[in-house]
């Protein structure tokens, strides 16, 4: 089935320690997105990626990476994970970019971050 | 910064009844898209309208949209208990470093049998 595959679904991790959450499409989508959603705060948006190659810092950048190699993954990464980061992460596509029309996005299905 | 607010924050309502959603926004949009997020899952897009449109249909869904109110609005009409959900508008800006999708804090529906 096409679509977004996020891994891990959840994960509980100390503090300090090094995290990558991953993302993939297979729709052949330009853009790329991470979104962080806290209850009351909705879904911000951390880093995006308009095109393989590129990327750009979003609402809440700080304290993540990400990388873009290739058009299918596009990784976040926790360099030392903060309690503050305890969040569901989502990783979303669309067929363009954010500096163009973009339309809609399509969503994976989460990942639970626990940071302790 | 949250560009769009939902309102109301929860919206409880019996099957068969309509479910109106209220969205609005601060700054000038390209396009305002809803979405629903099945608890525990990821967001799914309902529909997208453009800033020179005034309402569109797609199935039970209505959104209108009012540019000199920057607000938008959902109607889910003869709702069903499968629409429990929430409920989230998303922006896109038409400037600039604006030009980027931006959600709202989201309506939780429920809809009891």
């Amino acid at each position: 089935i096409a679509g977004i595959t996020q891994a891990p679904t959840s994960q509980i991790l100390a503090a300090g320690r090094r995290m990558t959450l991953r993302c993939t499409q297979d729709m052949r989508h330009n853009a790329m997105y991470w979104y962080r959603q806290d209850l009351g705060l909705g879904l911000r948006l951390i880093h995006y990626s308009n095109t393989a190659g590129t990327t750009g810092k979003g609402e809440v950048p700080d304290g993540y990476s990400v990388s873009r190699a290739n058009t299918d993954d596009f990784p976040l990464t926790l360099a030392s994970a903060v309690p503050s980061q305890t969040s569901v992460y989502f990783c979303a596509s669309s067929l363009k970019g954010q500096g163009a029309n973009t339309g809609e996005l399509f969503f994976g299905e989460g990942s639970r971050l626990t940071v302790l | 910064s949250q560009q769009g607010e939902e309102d109301p924050q929860a919206l409880s309502i019996q099957e068969g009844e309509n479910a109106t959603m209220n969205c609005s926004y601060k700054t000038s949009i390209n396009n305002l898209q809803w979405y629903r997020q099945n608890s525990g899952r990821g967001l799914v897009h309902l529909i997208l309208i453009r800033s020179n449109e005034r309402e569109k249909h797609s199935g039970r869904l209505r959104v209108t949209l009012d540019t000199s109110k920057k607000s938008s609005s959902l109607l889910i009409t003869a709702s069903r208990a499968a629409d429990t959900a929430s409920y989230f508008c998303a922006t896109r800006g038409s400037t600039g470093g604006g030009n980027k999708l931006t959600f709202g804090t989201g309506t939780q529906l429920k809809v009891e049998l």
